[in-house]
């Protein structure tokens, strides 16, 4: 089987950067995306981790460390319309398996 | 391109009811995904397609749940009868195999309500 842990919610202040953790087990693992999802939308592709390290999109970078069965999403300069759910899945072949989800919370 | 289309995007319908929801996935796109998604039980996968062929549906809660693939521009999910707890927002998602991130593109999605 396979399990993910993220925190249910997070607050952070507008401007600010903020860090969700996700950590996994899981067989078979061959990478960690993010996904974000605002109140009644779809969810949207974030970024991918197959190798340990740090990518990098503009103002969000994303984590991996495959021995640590560890990730995270960065989250820098804070806007309010960041305001929303953020996702990590593992990826086992062909299909995502997704956590719960975080809240984020942003305060102006 | 549009994107993937869900329809219908609300459905309201009696406990008993046969509901059929629909997808069109993104063209080109070889896998196509049908996620249900729940507060309680967050997002789930109910089954994949892969070139129209149906690769795992263990996600399926039960027999009541039935997809189909006729072709690379359609799938169908099917809940008969349906029952109060199968209201959820049920999503289909298609991918392409050559993505290098494995990027998934979600539909707006269905909201089922069971009464």
């Amino acid at each position: 089987g396979q399990s993910l842990e993220q925190p249910s919610e997070v607050t952070a202040v507008e401007g600010a950067i903020v860090q969700i953790n996700c950590t996994y087990q899981t067989s078979g693992f061959y990478g960690l995306s993010w996904y974000q999802q605002h109140d009644g939308g779809a969810p949207t592709f974030l970024s991918y981790n197959a190798l340990d390290g740090l990518e990098e999109t503009g103002r969000f970078s994303s984590f991996l460390s495959r021995s640590d069965s560890y990730g995270y999403l960065l989250l820098q300069e804070l806007q309010m319309k960041d305001s929303a759910s953020y996702f990590c899945a593992v990826r086992r072949d062909d299909k995502i398996i997704f956590g719960k989800g975080t809240r984020l919370h942003i305060l102006p | 391109d549009a994107g993937v289309i869900q329809s219908p995007r609300h459905e309201v319908t009696e406990m008993g009811q046969e509901v059929t929801l629909r997808c069109k996935p993104i063209s080109g796109h070889d896998y196509l995904f049908w996620y249900r998604q729940t507060m309680m039980r967050g997002l789930e996968l109910l089954i994949y397609f892969n070139n129209n062929v149906p690769i795992d549906d263990s996600g399926m809660p039960e027999d009541r749940f039935s997809a189909k693939m006729p072709n690379a521009s359609f799938s169908t999910l099917k809940i008969q009868p349906s029952e109060p707890r199968d209201s959820a927002v049920y999503f289909c998602a298609s991918k392409s195999d050559r993505s290098t991130y494995n990027e998934q593109f979600f539909g707006p999605g269905t909201r089922l309500t069971v009464l």
